[in-house]
């Protein structure tokens, strides 16, 4: 049982390229979000995905795009990247218990530098 | 959800207990208090949640006021593993298709002294 999972650990791109981060759950979990970090900051929301074939904008959406692929996995995409998105991005999940949302995992984190 | 205020640093002795309070003096009759830690840039990690009883698991205890608008995450006997940041959040727990958007403030930095 791995848990959530991401892929890359680290990335480095220059300005306008696009790239994807992955990230699957293994816990058979309804909803997944996806978070960055900025130094010194706490984590903000960028999209999630209440369940399967659904995602809603979170706080900062602008710039991201991402796909709920299947219950498992939950990516979110990069069109052309900006040095702003230099940040640490997180993949969480969360499954349901007596009917309400469970608490939430977290992946380990992509560390993407925008040059 | 309503918003919290925690000290932004805390020191703590080597197998002491840690007191990280929390005030949430804003907080809805229908919102749980949680508590995650981030431990140098890792994903955060799940401590405990409550209600309005005091709760305990492994990791912790999670004592809230009578009133709701404060809580203290107690660590009792703290090691220099437990040196992280620490995120109280309050929020609803949604039902059935609903989410669980977690807003996080930037904590308190908890160093435990050897």
């Amino acid at each position: 049982n791995a848990g959530v999972t991401q892929t890359p650990k680290f990335q480095v791109l220059k300005t306008g390229q696009s790239m994807t981060l992955q990230c699957a759950q293994d816990m058979n979990h309804n909803s997944m979000y996806w978070y960055r970090q900025d130094p010194g900051m706490g984590l903000r929301l960028i999209y999630y995905s209440a369940s399967e074939g659904t995602t809603d904008k979170g706080e900062v959406p602008n710039g991201y795009n991402v796909s709920r692929l299947n219950k498992r996995e939950f990516s979110l995409r990069l069109e052309s990247a900006a040095p702003s998105q230099t940040s640490v991005y997180f993949c969480a999940s969360s499954g349901y218990r007596l009917g309400v949302t469970d608490t939430q995992y977290f992946g380990p984190g992509t560390r993407l530098t925008v040059l | 959800d309503a918003k919290t205020t925690q000290p932004p640093s805390m020191d703590c002795a080597e197998g002491r207990a840690a007191n990280l309070p929390c005030n949430h003096s804003t907080i809805s009759g229908n919102e749980y208090v949680y508590w995650y830690r981030q431990i140098h840039s890792q994903g955060p990690q799940y401590i405990i949640h409550g209600l309005k009883n005091n709760e305990t698991n492994e990791m912790a205890s999670l004592i809230i006021t009578e009133d709701r608008k404060s809580s203290t995450l107690i660590l009792p006997h703290a090691t220099l593993r437990d040196t992280a940041v620490y995120y109280c959040i309050v929020r609803v727990r949604q039902s059935n298709f609903g989410n669980e958007k977690l807003t996080f403030g930037t904590g308190t930095r908890l160093t435990i002294i050897p």
